[in-house]
């Protein structure tokens, strides 16, 4: 139980074009879904937090007009990198913390996307 | 605040070696505390976790002890397989689960 899917696994985009990228709770719904960003052989940066039917809270510096995250439902989050540019080039990555007493305190990680922008 | 302190790596080891690697915390409050591996190009796999002071961790031969005396949460293993390379993180969950605090991250490598 407790999986996490990302969608897509890996993309590659021109620089100036958006990327959205999906994050899923399979087997159980999520009250918060995190996005993280990781930089080659480094731990991971969070990006936002965001709560199912409210705005997401993004962390300092942190571009919130860049990386618009929408949290749809309670198995659902997307990230969307807009006007990506080389910098944005990033190992992302989710996770979703669960409703049930057993799964609030821990964060179940997705497998990452993996975005190169050109 | 809350943050997490884990040794530096890489540690290199040989099959079969007895594995551990060192992982303080300081909190306010009662964290829970946890370790996730992550496989080269994978996200986080949670590993183990310990709710409360004295409460043992274990899965697939690891186990970390939640010591508050030290505040520490050392994770070992008594032989390690080339399988178990990857990079170990210590995390803990602090303001009420809506963050989490990650060590800088272990790279473990078995060789056979």
């Amino acid at each position: 139980g407790a999986v996490v899917s990302q969608h897509p696994s890996w993309v590659i985009c021109k620089s100036g074009t958006s990327v959205k990228i999906e994050c899923r709770s399979l087997d159980f719904q999520a009250t918060t879904m995190f996005w993280y960003r990781q930089f080659p052989k480094q731990s991971l940066m969070l990006m936002a937090t965001s709560n199912e039917g409210s705005k997401a809270t993004y962390e300092q510096g942190v571009e919130k007009d860049k990386f618009l995250i929408n949290h749809a439902s309670l198995t659902l989050s997307t990230l969307t990198v807009t006007s990506a540019h080389p910098e944005d080039s990033s190992f992302y990555i989710c996770s979703a913390r669960g409703l049930s007493s057993g799964r609030r305190d821990t964060q179940y990680f997705g497998p990452g996307t993996r975005l190169t922008v050109l | 605040g809350n943050s997490v302190t884990q040794m530096e790596g890489p540690v290199t080891l040989s099959e079969e070696a007895f594995l551990t690697i060192n992982c303080t915390y300081t909190a306010t409050g009662y964290p829970s505390l946890f370790w996730y591996v992550q496989y080269p190009g994978e996200g986080l796999q949670l590993l183990l976790k310990a709710t409360k002071a004295d409460d043992k961790g274990s899965n697939k031969g690891f186990e970390a002890t939640y010591r508050k005396e030290t505040t520490s949460f050392h994770l070992e293993k008594g032989s390690v397989q080339v399988s178990d390379s990857a990079v170990y993180f210590c995390a803990l969950s602090g303001d009420n689960f809506n963050k989490f605090y990650f060590g800088s991250g272990t790279k473990l490598n078995v060789k056979p």
